[in-house]
Order: C-alpha cells, then structure tokens, then sequence
C-alpha cells in the first residue's frame, strides 16, 4: 500500500532561520511526487512535481529535491508569509485520478 | 472566474441527518473531486468524476454519494450523517486528460456532526 509520511508535524522558524521539511514516501511505481501549500481556510495549492531521483524544483525560496525514498523541501531565509502548511503526495504509475496525501507539516516564520 | 466554489462554508448536523454539500467550477473542466481533510491525516478521495454523467469512487466513499449531472457541479451527498464523517471537504476540478497535481481545489466546507 502507498503511504507517504511527513516530519516534523509542526515547525516554529525565525525570520530567516532556513530549514527542510521531510517527505518520507513507499509507492508501487512512481509516476510523481508533489509539493502542496494550503494557507489556513483554503484548499491546497500546487507547488511542484518531481518525477525522478535527483531532480530539483525551485521557486522564490522554496527548493524540492528528491530521492528513491523521500523528498525534501528546502526553505531559504523563509518570510513571514511563508507560514502556512505544507503538504506531500504521491501517485503510483497506472493511476491516473488519485495520489496519496502525507498529513503535512505546519510551519510557522516569526518575524 | 470564480474557480471551484463549494457551499456552505460550515455546516452543524445531527446524527442520522442528511445534507448535500454543493460545488460548482466554472473553467468547464471534465474532471471532478472530492476529498476530505481529517487532522493528522492526509486527503483523502472519496468520489471522481471524468465527465457529466460518468463517476466512480475513491478511498472512503462509504456514506457518500454523488452524481454529475452537468459539467460544472458536482454535488456530495451523505444520507444519513455520522459523527465519523466529521471533517473538512475539498471539491476540486482539472481538464480532462490533465495531470491529477493541476486540480484545482476549492476553500473547503467544514462538517460537524453531533
């Protein structure tokens, strides 16, 4: 069975204190990995997909890598506004209308 | 563009009531979601839809039902609710064809059953 777990639950950051939140995933096949931000009240927003061991995203602050058993994402000099939660997913090869969700991390950026 | 919108916001139930929970996405996507939210666990699907007419279920979708009877909505349905089906559901939309990570997620209604 897919199952994808995510570490710490929560994590309390300084304005610009950088730090990496863990994405550990099993799948059978994998056709791709994914990266969701939901702000408190809203649904998840898509950040990235990685496909592949090795492969890097980037966007602003945030930088995803990947490996055969988990994923990261980095976060740099993060803002206040980068506060909200942070969401993992998988989807297996042949399943086309369903991923597998990681209870996500909370962050928080003091100012 | 309004998006996916869902309604109500937040809803109160008794045990054993029912209720439809309303989205509507005006992109004209084929494809249609439903998930729910519950604290310390990831979402989770209950129904799909790839186009008016057609649907299928998802992980849980025991006491859900649904049906697509135009492009643009798709309604939940719980028949008779339970304590167990509190929690927070997203509806989301994408094209047909289009990779599962593009939908896109409407804000959510939050379900309490008593």
């Amino acid at each position: 069975e897919d199952q994808v777990t995510q570490s710490p639950e929560a994590l309390r950051l300084q304005e610009g204190e950088s730090s990496s939140l863990n994405c550990s995933y099993t799948v059978s096949g994998l056709r791709g990995l994914f990266w969701y931000r939901q702000d408190p009240g809203k649904g998840p927003e898509f950040l990235f997909t990685l496909y592949s061991a090795g492969e890097e995203k980037e966007k602003e602050r945030l930088k995803a890598t990947l490996t055969k058993k988990e994923s990261f994402l980095h976060i740099t000099a993060p803002k206040p506004e980068d506060s909200a939660t942070y969401l993992c997913a998988v989807q297996a090869l042949g399943n086309n209308n369903d991923m597998r969700f990681g209870a996500g991390t909370r962050l928080t950026v003091k100012p | 563009n309004a998006g996916v919108t869902q309604t109500p916001k937040f809803q109160v139930l008794k045990t054993g009531q029912s209720m439809t929970l309303q989205c509507a996405q005006d992109m004209n996507h084929e494809y249609m979601s439903w998930y729910r939210q519950d604290p310390g666990m990831g979402l989770r699907l209950i129904h799909y839809s790839v186009g008016a007419g057609i649907t299928d279920q998802g992980e849980v979708p025991n006491g859900y039902n649904v049906s697509r009877s135009t492009t643009e909505d798709f309604p939940l349905r719980l028949l008779s609710a339970a304590p167990s089906q509190t929690s927070v559901y997203f509806c989301a939309s994408r094209e047909g064809g289009g990779p599962v990570e593009t939908q896109y997620f409407g804000p959510g209604t939050r379900l309490l059953v008593l």
